[in-house]
């Protein structure tokens, strides 16, 4: 079974950038793994934001894009604003399998 | 707008059975495939189960096939889940997904429901 590694936590500050990235343990990503990313938000479902690497969906913020990043599914957020502070997942599917990854804590301080 | 709606949170005693149902609006439910993904508190997601929009292919991650059943009724868009025989690491949030259409991933989730299996 493959494993997907996300960084387990990041710090960014506001109106900052930050990239978070998502790699498999079967090698490098590509787009036939259609890395989808979610945001977290404590005590609330995941929102979906990002699917098919890079498509967002329409209530996904202009801030965030995703994209592949040196063999990694990555997602960018540009202006980071404080209630961008959750934890964040990505999805990478095998034979449209999809396997999450851990997830990353995003601080913004 | 797309609503999901879980019921039939609970505790029950391990070994025993839970039905969750979804109700599903806002959008044609046969088109998509419907999921169920868990969160233990405090972890991460799994995607446990998985229906076709017709209904004529089913997936189940290993640690629930053959104790969980996951159905739909398109007439009266729902999706259920039965779960039997729990475990104690059954317990977490179950949530209702709806898959995006031409490629794969997640888009609308449901707000969760709570399974707690403890004695």
């Amino acid at each position: 079974q493959a494993v997907v590694t996300q960084e387990p936590s990041l710090t960014v500050s506001p109106g900052g950038t930050v990239t978070l990235t998502c790699a498999s343990s079967t090698g490098a990503v590509t787009s036939d793994y259609s890395p989808n990313w979610f945001q977290q938000k404590p005590g609330q479902p995941p929102r979906a934001l990002i699917y098919g690497t890079a498509i967002t969906h329409s209530w996904t913020p202009a801030r965030f894009s995703g994209s592949l990043l040196g063999g990694k599914a990555a997602l960018t957020l540009s202006g980071v604003q404080p209630e961008d502070e959750a934890d964040y997942y990505c999805v990478l599917h095998y034979g449209g399998v999809p396997e999450f990854g851990g997830g990353t804590k995003l601080t913004v301080l | 707008e797309v609503q999901l709606v879980e019921s039939g949170r609970g505790l029950v005693q391990p070994g025993g059975s839970l039905k969750l149902s979804c109700a599903a609006s806002g959008f044609t439910f046969s088109r998509h495939w419907m999921h169920w993904v868990r969160q233990v508190p405090g972890k991460g997601l799994v995607r446990i189960s998985a229906i076709k929009g017709d209904g004529s292919f089913t997936w189940y991650a290993d640690s629930v096939q053959g104790r969980f059943t996951i159905s739909r009724d398109n007439a009266n868009s729902a999706l259920y889940l039965q779960m039997n025989s729990l475990r104690v690491e059954d317990t977490a949030v179950y949530y209702c997904v709806r898959g995006t259409v031409g490629i794969a991933g997640f888009d609308y989730w449901g707000q969760g429901a709570q399974v707690t299996v403890s004695s």
